[in-house]
């Protein structure tokens, strides 16, 4: 059983552009979490998500970036015009339900420059 | 709103010690409580999940409590090894209508030294 997998690992970006981050939640997980950490700082919440629904949004930035979970294929973290300070590592993370352990998966680090 | 502190932020120990990690948590209305490792440039690995409902878990060297009502949790690692080093995560997950959101403190960056 496949753990999360994440993609890419790494990515680069220039100012302005779009970064796209997926993720696969472990098979039979339906609930999927992202989480940003900055430089130095803690994991934060961004956004929680089931399978075509958006439960919690309440970490995400108000523009620019969203996130979507479709019936079919992996959840996408996008991220429109990016900035200097959206480098960062992007985790994911799935759950078989709401309160149950949650499985990480290696992360995305962006770099915009 | 929920608010997790680890104490201390960076702890050095040689090969052998036993330890302990300190995590606090400001509101006591939790479901559980998870302690991950973190290798530089990696992902998070979860170590032990403790419910609201237990005291402590256990999994090998390792060895968490939980004080719901004091609002703390300790990671203890017995005979420390230098493959223990890494940063360790406390997290808390307050769920509330079915929307979970881990709140993580900062971690404690370990250095077990040979």
């Amino acid at each position: 059983n496949a753990g999360v997998m994440q993609n890419p690992r790494h990515l680069v970006r220039r100012r302005g552009q779009e970064a796209r981050l997926r993720c696969s939640p472990m098979k039979g997980h339906s609930h999927v979490y992202w989480y940003r950490q900055l430089p130095e700082e803690g994991l934060k919440f961004m956004v929680y998500l089931q399978k075509e629904n958006i439960i919690d949004e309440s970490g995400m930035p108000k523009e620019r970036f969203s996130a979507e979970f479709p019936k079919e294929g992996p959840s996408i973290l996008r991220i429109q015009q990016v900035v200097r300070g959206d480098s960062a590592a992007y985790f994911c993370a799935s759950s078989l339900t709401s309160n149950t352990e949650a499985f990480f998966g290696q992360g995305t680090r962006l770099t915009v420059v | 709103k929920q608010e997790v502190t680890q104490i201390p932020a960076a702890l050095s120990v040689p090969e052998g010690e036993n330890l302990v990690l300190n995590c606090s948590f400001t509101d006591s209305a939790i479901y559980n409580l998870q302690w991950f490792r973190q290798d530089p440039g990696k992902g998070l690995t979860s170590l032990l999940l403790i419910q609201s409902s237990q005291r402590e878990q256990t999994s090998g060297r390792l060895n968490a409590s939980l004080d719901k009502s004091s609002g703390r949790s300790t990671l203890y690692i017995a005979a420390s090894q230098p493959g223990d080093s890494a940063t360790y995560l406390c997290a808390v997950n307050r769920a509330q209508g079915g929307s979970e959101k881990l709140v993580f403190g900062k971690g404690t960056k370990l250095t077990v030294n040979p």
